[in-house]
């Protein structure tokens, strides 16, 4: 399978704890991005990376959210101290670096904060 | 505010007739639209995109119209079929980041 991977495909956690998703991007591609999706909702850009470098973050980051792409291949996303508001669908797409290319989804990690 | 919307949150068809869900924006910086569809459980799926450059872009069964001076845009699906069915979203980007600005969706079910 050489699409968007995500892991893990679902995650619950309690209010308070800290968890860690993580995306595999198309391995050509340099973007890699990041988006919520809340029910009812398109998807909301949370963040966005051209190879390593974390370029744009939106203000819904908040500072309890932080992402990571070590040597501009996978990316983690990491939420602490969780809320309630924090459950959502957290979607991952990349890209090529060209402009007017779509970006490819992932199937996304589901979080519930209970 | 809604940068896109998508005004209809559900659309039925019948199968084999046309399928025509519609997206407005405001921003008029967006210069390169997409539209996705998205079953339960996955991520959206790209269908078709346009430039703001041309105003119609054709693939298959579904064809896209950009009307740049009312800010609008469409999707037509024909004919529909019954694994159509599906959430579709118009999304819009601007810029070389091509982050997408994404409406919030039409239900679409297609009858058979």
């Amino acid at each position: 399978d050489t699409g968007v991977s995500q892991d893990p495909r679902h995650k619950i956690t309690k209010r308070g704890q800290n968890v860690t998703f993580r995306c595999d991007p198309i391995s050509e591609h340099n973007r890699l991005y990041w988006y919520r999706q809340t029910l009812g909702q398109g998807p909301e850009f949370l963040t966005y990376f051209q190879n390593e470098a974390q370029l744009e973050k939106s203000r819904l980051l908040s500072d309890r959210f932080s992402a990571e792409r070590p040597k501009g291949s996978f990316s983690t996303l990491e939420i602490q101290r969780t809320e309630q508001g924090d459950s959502a669908m957290y979607l991952c797409a990349s890209s090529f670096i060209q402009s007017n290319t779509e970006a490819f989804f992932g199937q996304g990690t589901r979080l519930t904060v209970v | 505010d809604q940068q896109v919307k998508q005004n209809s949150p559900s659309l039925s068809v019948q199968e084999g007739r046309i399928s025509i869900l519609n997206c407005d924006y405001t921003n008029s910086m967006f210069d390169y639209f997409l539209w996705y569809k998205k079953y339960p459980a996955e991520g959206p799926t790209f269908l078709i995109s346009i430039s703001s450059i041309k105003d119609k872009n054709e693939d298959g069964r579904f064809t896209v119209f950009l009307n740049k001076s009312a800010k609008h845009l469409s999707l037509h699906i024909v004919p529909s079929q019954p694994g159509d069915s599906a959430v579709y979203f118009c999304a819009a980007s601007v810029g070389s980041a091509r982050q997408l600005t994404f409406g919030s969706g039409t239900q679409l079910t297609v009858l058979p």
